[in-house]
């Protein structure tokens, strides 16, 4: 199977401007995740879409949000970037076990440089 | 809402010595562990889980970590390090379909 994908793998934006991050899951799996990677606040957790619907959400403002389509693929979109938005942005999806999900399959991330 | 710690931000260490990266979470409701490892600009890979069953669960280069439901642990160990084992670590817990991760472990192997 194929893993975890994520595009694009670097982006360079303007503060203010807005992106839009992709992800596409292991095929099955219906769960992803959203990460955000800093030197200083290590691995925070966004948000987690399972079936198209948030099932999960972090403390993040609204200015940060997703969705997930029926084939399962995630879009996570930041709007009015800051400066402290510039990070490493990892998705992760996994399946569905009879006591719920297991382990998660992490996507290579998004290095995302906001200047 | 569950927490996970790692007390070692940075363990150095040298080459073909053992080495033991500390993992504590803070509630022993049924919980799934894991070890993730992240090598320099890539993402998180997943090196051992516990779900159930046997406590001592190993990877399959070298790995081993201990389920100590008492202790609310899950420290991950390998009795003899390698250059190649210079990553960040990662403690996780999912709980009731909840991930959590530790703050990560920079282990720096030398020659």
């Amino acid at each position: 199977k194929a893993g975890v994908t994520q595009t694009p793998r670097y982006l360079i934006k303007t503060r203010g401007q807005q992106v839009t991050l992709s992800c596409s899951p292991i095929s099955g799996h219906r769960s992803v995740s959203w990460y955000q990677q800093t030197p200083g606040q290590g691995l925070q957790f966004l948000f987690e879409y399972f079936s198209e619907t948030q099932r999960n959400k972090g403390n993040f403002p609204g200015r940060f949000s997703g969705r997930q389509f029926s084939n399962s693929r995630s879009e996570m979109n930041v709007s009015t970037l800051e400066l402290g938005d510039s990070a490493l942005y990892l998705c992760a999806s996994s399946t569905e076990g009879l006591a719920g999900p297991y382990e998660q399959y992490f996507g290579p991330g998004t290095r995302l440089t906001v200047t | 809402a569950q927490s996970v710690t790692q007390l070692d931000s940075q363990v150095p260490v040298f080459e073909e010595a053992p080495v033991e990266l500390r993992c504590n979470y803070s509630s022993s409701v049924s919980v799934y562990l894991f070890w993730y490892v992240q090598y320099p600009n890539q993402g998180l890979q997943l090196l051992l889980k516990y779900l159930s069953g046997s406590t001592l669960v190993k990877s399959i280069n070298g790995f081993e970590a201990e389920f100590n439901k008492s202790q609310t642990s899950f420290h991950l160990r390998k009795p003899s390090v390698h250059i190649s084992d210079t990553a960040e670590y990662f403690c996780a817990v999912n709980n009731f379909n909840k991930f959590y991760f530790g703050s990560g472990t920079k282990l720096n192997v030398k020659p």
